[in-house]
This record gives C-alpha cells, structure tokens and sequence, in this order.
C-alpha cells in the first residue's frame, strides 16, 4: 500500500504571510492523483487543491498553489497572504490507479492575527 | 453542489450493541468510502464500494461490515461495538475514475461505553 508522510504536525504562520505544508508520500506507481483536503473545526473536508501526476506544471488555485516534485515523491502545499479563515486540519491524499485514496495524518495550522 | 450527508453528527452506545452509520449522497457517484479518523493517525479506510452490491476491504475492516444495496446510500455496519471503535468517522463519494476528488460528509462521532 502507498504511504503519505506530512512531517510537521502542527504550523502556525501570521496572517498575510506565506506557509508552506510538506507531504511526501511512496509509490511505485507512474501515474497518480494527489490532493490537498482541509478540515477547518468542527466542518465538512473540502478539496483546496489537486495535482495530476502526468503534468509537470504545479497546480494552482488562488492563493493556493503546489510544489510538486515526482521524482523525490514530494507534494508541498503553498498558502499565501494567509488568513484567519486558513486554520484548519490539512491533509495531503495520494490516489492510487486502484481508485483507493492514501490520507497523511494531517497539519493543523493556526493563523494568529 | 454535490451533497453528503450522515445520519447523525453524534451517536453514544453501549458495548455489544449493533451499530448502523448511514451514508447519503445526491449526485448519482459510482465510489463511496467509509473511514474513521482518529488523532494522529490521520484517515485511515474501513471500506470502499465501487457500484451498487460492490465492496471492497480497506486497511481496517476487522469487526465492520457494510452495505450498498442503492447507489445513493452506503451503510456501516458495527456487528458489536467495542470501545476501541469510539471514533470519529467519515463517509465520501465521488465519481468513478480521473482526477475526480471525493466529496466528504459532515462526520459522525460515535462514542462507545
């Protein structure tokens, strides 16, 4: 089975900052789906961000954007002029060609005002 | 906007019972998946349906089960519930293949005495 690695269980930045939440994950798979979910307190997970395997180009959405490096297996995400709305639990999620979706074991980031 | 719902946000029972999760989405999805999320360990996959009658085991399937009898509903099943099933768990759906994202609900706490 694939793992998923997110090294920092805890990060906190200021608001209108920039921070960068790692994942790195294995595989020997050559083609693949990785997402970026968050879980803000106590609310639904929602998608912030996907990446297709097969495309060299980072994904973006917004203030949102990856640092996607395949060969090292490593998927960071990138939150801009962050704001108070960004603290949530983030998680990093591989999916398999099996259709079987691998979860990290999350970031909880704080934005302090 | 699709939508996920779950029975209940939060459930108490007692050790031995039987107990039902109930999963429904509202936008015809092939896939839908039951996971439990714990502190520290991130999602971890009890079961995932691919069609209607479909199952297949995840990483920790021991003492659930499931079932998909409509492609809308998908249903956990805890034979005899123990305390070390006191959890948090989650239900998703999405569609079949591609870079398509699983789409979560709300969540159920569910605490075992």
């Amino acid at each position: 089975a694939q793992t998923v690695t997110q090294s920092q269980p805890e990060m906190s930045v200021q608001e209108a900052e920039t921070v960068t939440l790692s994942c790195t994950y294995d595989t020997s798979e050559s083609d693949y789906y990785l997402f970026w979910y968050k879980q803000p307190p106590s609310r639904q997970m929602i998608l912030v961000i996907r990446q297709e395997a097969y495309k060299q180009q980072n994904a973006t959405e917004n203030r949102f954007s990856v640092n996607f490096q395949k060969a090292a297996k490593s998927f960071s995400l990138k939150i801009s002029d962050s704001q108070l709305g960004d603290a949530a639990m983030y998680f990093c999620a591989y999916r398999s060609a099996g259709n079987q979706f691998y979860f990290g074991t999350g970031t909880s980031l704080t934005v302090i005002p | 906007d699709v939508k996920v719902t779950q029975s209940s946000r939060y459930l108490v029972k007692r050790t031995g019972e039987k107990v039902f999760l109930e999963c429904v989405q509202d936008m015809d999805h092939e896939n839908m998946f039951w996971y439990r999320q714990d502190p520290g360990l991130g999602l971890r996959l009890i079961y995932f349906s691919y069609d209607v009658k479909m199952k297949e085991k995840g990483d920790i399937p021991e003492g659930y089960s499931v079932s998909r009898e409509k492609k809308e509903r998908f249903s956990l099943i805890l034979e005899s519930a123990s305390t070390n099933q006191t959890s948090m768990y989650l239900c998703a759906s999405r569609l079949s293949g591609g870079p398509y994202e699983q789409y979560f609900g709300p969540g159920t706490r569910l605490t075992v005495t």
